[in-house]
């Protein structure tokens, strides 16, 4: 199993341009979410996900487009991008998070400077 | 609402000293309680966690935590910290009612030689 990947590791992007993190897991989870990770604020949830075709808002939804059109995939679209976007974003999914023994896998993040 | 506080943003210990990292929950029922470690570059790593039972958890790496209802705390310990274990660490408490695990702001623990 490659576990949760992510692409791109690292991202530059002006002003207004939009991009898709991308996101995948090869392990069936059916839950799978974003996170965005800046200094002193930890990880806030953006948008998650309890199975395909299904998605919810986290704490800082906006600015963030997500669909969930398969299993194993879980996109994070930025439409016109801001400063205050840049930040490292974390993908992370588990089997069935309406069991809350169900551990979360994170990916490597992606680190993205917004210019 | 619920929410996670770790009071230390930095905490030094010399290398074989034992480590104690603080976390506060705020969570109405029973919560279901984690830690996570955060090498420099890397993803989040499960350290442990508790849902129920034995209010002492032991987890990977030599780590343990006590979940103390009364006192709304989930404490990271270690007896004899490595210089491998500097990192970022988190304190996070998931939510059953909305699917959510919500994370403190972390700790950043230093080992000194």
């Amino acid at each position: 199993n490659a576990g949760v990947t992510q692409t791109p590791k690292f991202q530059v992007l002006k002003t207004g341009q939009s991009m898709t993190l991308q996101c995948a897991q090869d392990m069936n989870h059916e839950y799978m979410s974003w996170y965005r990770q800046d200094p002193g604020m930890g990880l806030r949830l953006i948008h998650y996900s309890v199975g395909a075709g299904i998605t919810d808002q986290g704490e800082v939804p906006n600015g963030y487009n997500v669909s969930r059109s398969t299993t194993e995939d879980f996109p994070l679209r930025l439409l016109s991008a801001a400063p205050s976007q840049t930040s490292v974003y974390f993908c992370a999914s588990s089997y069935n998070f309406q069991a809350a023994q169900e551990t979360q896998y994170f990916g490597p993040g992606t680190r993205l400077l917004v210019l | 609402a619920q929410s996670v506080t770790q009071p230390d943003i930095h905490i030094t210990v010399s290398e074989g000293a034992s480590l104690e990292l603080r976390c506060n929950y705020s969570y109405g029922a029973t919560p279901y309680l984690f830690w996570y470690v955060q090498s420099p570059g890397q993803g989040l790593q499960l350290l442990l966690k508790y849902f129920s039972g034995d209010t002492l958890v032991q987890g990977i790496k030599g780590f343990e935590a006590e979940f103390k209802r009364s006192q709304s705390s989930f404490n990271l310990r270690k007896p004899s910290v490595h210089w491998s274990d500097a990192a970022e660490y988190f304190c996070a408490v998931f939510s059953d009612s909305s699917y959510k695990l919500i994370f403190g702001s972390g700790t950043r623990l230093l080992v000194r030689p």
